[in-house]
């Protein structure tokens, strides 16, 4: 159980263009997703918090017009990335907080999304 | 903002052997969660243990235990009978209880598993 996918796993779009990465969750409900970004060796920064049916709370120094979230349902949130820049360029990881059962404190990864921008 | 230190960046072990993480945070908190990540060359998150701050017993995940030492705010992974596929980066993380349930993450240990 718990389980948590990401579309596309890599991406490579051209400068200027936007790029949508979506996160599901599987076999849970989740009124919360978070999504982070990584770069190599690195830890995990969070960039934002989806809830469903609400506005996307982005954490400090996050552009949240570059770095558009929907959470348009308790099993979907999408993350687009637009106008993209090479400087984008990164590893970004969704995660979900199961609403019931399991442990609802406990955050599930998805396999993350590797975009390059050229 | 809780602070979370990972002061090993990189540990080697050898196969079968036991290593220990070192994590320590730091919080005013008295209720909290803290975890232990695993990321593997895939890159893939993977939950290794869970331990909830107002238990005073250690968790424990088969060959995976923790000690947890709320008063000095320290919470070190030990990696028992090592295996090669235990090599990853792994990473301690904070949550504050009833919260926004935002994570905070340590820099990471890499642990390579020597044959």
């Amino acid at each position: 159980g718990a389980v948590v996918s990401q579309h596309p796993s890599w991406v490579i779009c051209k400068s200027g263009t936007s790029v949508k990465i979506e996160c599901r969750s599987l076999d849970f409900q989740a009124t919360t997703m978070f999504w982070y970004r990584q770069f190599p060796k690195q830890s995990l920064m969070l960039m934002a918090t989806s809830n469903e049916g609400s506005k996307a709370t982005y954490e400090q120094g996050v552009e949240k017009d570059k770095f558009l979230i929907n959470h348009a349902s308790l099993t979907l949130s999408t993350l687009t990335v637009t106008s993209a820049h090479p400087e984008d360029s990164s590893f970004y990881i969704c995660s979900a907080r199961w609403l019931a059962g399991g442990f609802t404190d406990t955050q599930y990864f998805g396999p993350g999304t590797r975009l390059t921008v050229l | 903002a809780q602070t979370v230190t990972q002061s090993q960046p990189e540990m080697s072990v050898q196969e079968a052997e036991t290593v220990t993480l070192s994590c320590t945070y730091d919080t005013s908190e008295n209720n909290y969660y803290l975890f232990w990540y695993k990321q593997p060359p895939s890159r893939q998150m993977i939950l290794v243990i869970r331990q909830e701050a107002y238990k005073q017993q250690n968790a424990t995940e088969n060959r995976f235990s923790v000690n947890f030492q709320k008063a000095a705010k320290s919470f070190s992974l030990k990696i028992s009978d090592s295996q090669l596929g235990d090599t990853a980066m792994y990473f301690c993380a904070f949550m504050k209880r009833g919260s926004d349930y935002k994570l905070s993450f340590g820099a990471g240990t890499t642990v390579t598993v020597r044959a």
